[in-house]
């Protein structure tokens, strides 16, 4: 059972480019989180979505960023007009479902390390 | 808002002594919290977790104890080995389903 995957795992980028991201969950999961982490920082939650569906994008800048998770295919995050202050590694993570006591645990995958030049 | 604090934010131990690292938390409905261990250059991995039903919980050399009337919990290594030098960190999720993750712990082990 392959874990979680992204690719591209090196993404570099011209400022004003579009940067887009794709990851496939574990088989039989339906829930997928995208995070990101800057240089010797923490994880901060971008987005949480569904199939088809965005639940919660309360970490998600407002401008230039988007995700989806579309029925068939992996999630992507896409970023416009990147600046160098998206560079950062961007990792997702998916659950089988997210329980109604939020303790399904959540997997990561190996990052997509994005560099903005 | 929901947000967890974790101390210290390094750390260095002698190999074969214990390193313990606390975190706490704010939102009171999180009742999950995950401790992953993070290589560098690599994915976050969980290496023990705890819900809000227990107040601690062992595996091997790790244990992570949780108070939630003082709304922390601990993480434990005994017997540190060089191999367990990586940056760790504590998370919160609550009933929004996402997680909050603390600011991390670079863990040191000496020879």
């Amino acid at each position: 059972n392959a874990g979680v995957m992204q690719n591209p795992r090196h993404l570099v980028r011209r400022r004003g480019q579009e940067a887009r991201l794709r990851c496939s969950p574990m088989k039989g999961h339906s829930h997928v989180y995208w995070y990101r982490q800057l240089p010797e920082e923490g994880l901060k939650f971008m987005v949480y979505l569904q199939k088809e569906n965005i639940i919660d994008e309360s970490g998600m800048p407002k401008e230039r960023f988007s995700a989806e998770f579309p029925k068939e295919g992996p999630s992507i995050l896409r970023i416009q007009q990147v600046v160098r202050g998206d560079s950062a590694a961007y990792f997702c993570a998916s659950s089988p479902s997210a329980s109604l006591d939020g303790t399904d645990t959540q997997y990561f995958g190996p990052g997509t390390r994005l560099t903005v030049l | 808002g929901e947000n967890v604090e974790q101390h210290p934010s390094t750390l260095s131990v002698q190999e074969g002594d214990s390193a313990v690292i606390k975190c706490t938390y704010s939102d009171s409905a999180s009742n999950y919290f995950p401790w992953y261990k993070q290589e560098l250059g690599k994915r976050p991995q969980l290496i023990i977790d705890i819900r809000s039903n227990v107040g601690e919980k062992k595996d091997q050399r790790i244990a992570v104890t949780l108070n939630k009337t003082a709304k922390h919990f601990s993480l434990h290594i005994t017997e540190t080995q060089p191999e367990d030098s990586a940056v760790y960190f504590c998370a919160g999720r609550g009933s929004a389903s996402k997680i909050i993750f603390g600011s991390g712990t670079r863990l040191s082990i000496r020879p």
